[in-house]
């Protein structure tokens, strides 16, 4: 079974960083495009960055900020977020592509929730 | 940035209604568009890409049309276990955007 288990989030001041993670089972990890995206508090789904091979992409709201990485030998992807702001606050899902259709998320982790507050 | 405009926000249908939610781009981007379901606690779930296509799974009550700048996300026959939000997808190019969402409820 294709699974997404993500963890990492909780809570952390504004300023502060913390790392996600995104453990993959299932698949073969390397070949299939990830993103991450989050939902936060009364809006909609955001995109916040994906991977593709060995190219990356970010939502301007998190450039400079985010960086988004994977370890294809732990079938694992993270994400960093440094000075993180509230507006950051949100549940951050990961997801995996589709073959050939690497901007598409045709598979969902349950989120892990990340709280920025002083 | 390519924005997605979707109408109505808030959607009230009973079983076996047909209900239709629209998905407009800022610009044209082909057919590069997806739907997506997500129920309250849950993840999203992939229903449509290439603006038409079924995703492998889903209900054949599920359809979606349009090209260039407008799409449709069509439920031929509302189920119970279709009251949830709805989002369109573009995919045409970076960064990817989604639309506000539709809330399905029921009357």
């Amino acid at each position: 079974e294709v699974q997404l288990v993500e963890s990492g989030g909780g809570l952390v001041q504004p300023g502060g960083s913390l790392r996600l993670s995104c453990a993959a089972s299932g698949f073969t990890f390397s070949r299939f495009g990830m993103s991450w995206v989050r939902l936060a508090p009364g809006k909609g789904l955001e995109w916040v960055s994906s991977v593709s091979g060995v190219t990356t992409y970010y939502a301007d709201s998190v450039k400079g900020r985010f960086t988004i990485s994977r370890d294809n030998s732990r079938n694992t992807m993270y994400l960093q977020m440094n000075s993180l702001r509230a507006e950051d606050t949100a549940v951050y899902y990961c997801a995996k592509a589709p073959p050939a259709h690497d901007s598409l998320m045709d598979v969902w982790g349950q989120g892990t929730t990340v709280t920025v507050s002083s | 940035d390519i924005q997605l405009t979707q109408s109505p926000s808030f959607l009230s249908g009973s079983e076996g209604d047909r209900v239709t939610i629209t998905c407009r781009a800022s610009e044209g981007i082909s057919s590069y568009l997806a739907w997506y379901q997500r129920k309250p606690g849950k993840a999203p779930k992939l229903l449509i890409y290439a603006a038409s296509t079924l995703q492998s799974g889903v209900p054949s009550r599920f359809s979606g049309s349009g090209s260039g700048t407008e799409f449709t996300l069509t439920i031929s026959s509302l189920q119970p276990e279709d009251f949830a939000t709805y989002y369109c997808q573009q995919v045409k190019t970076h960064p990817l955007t989604f639309g506000g969402g539709t809330k399905v409820e029921i009357k």
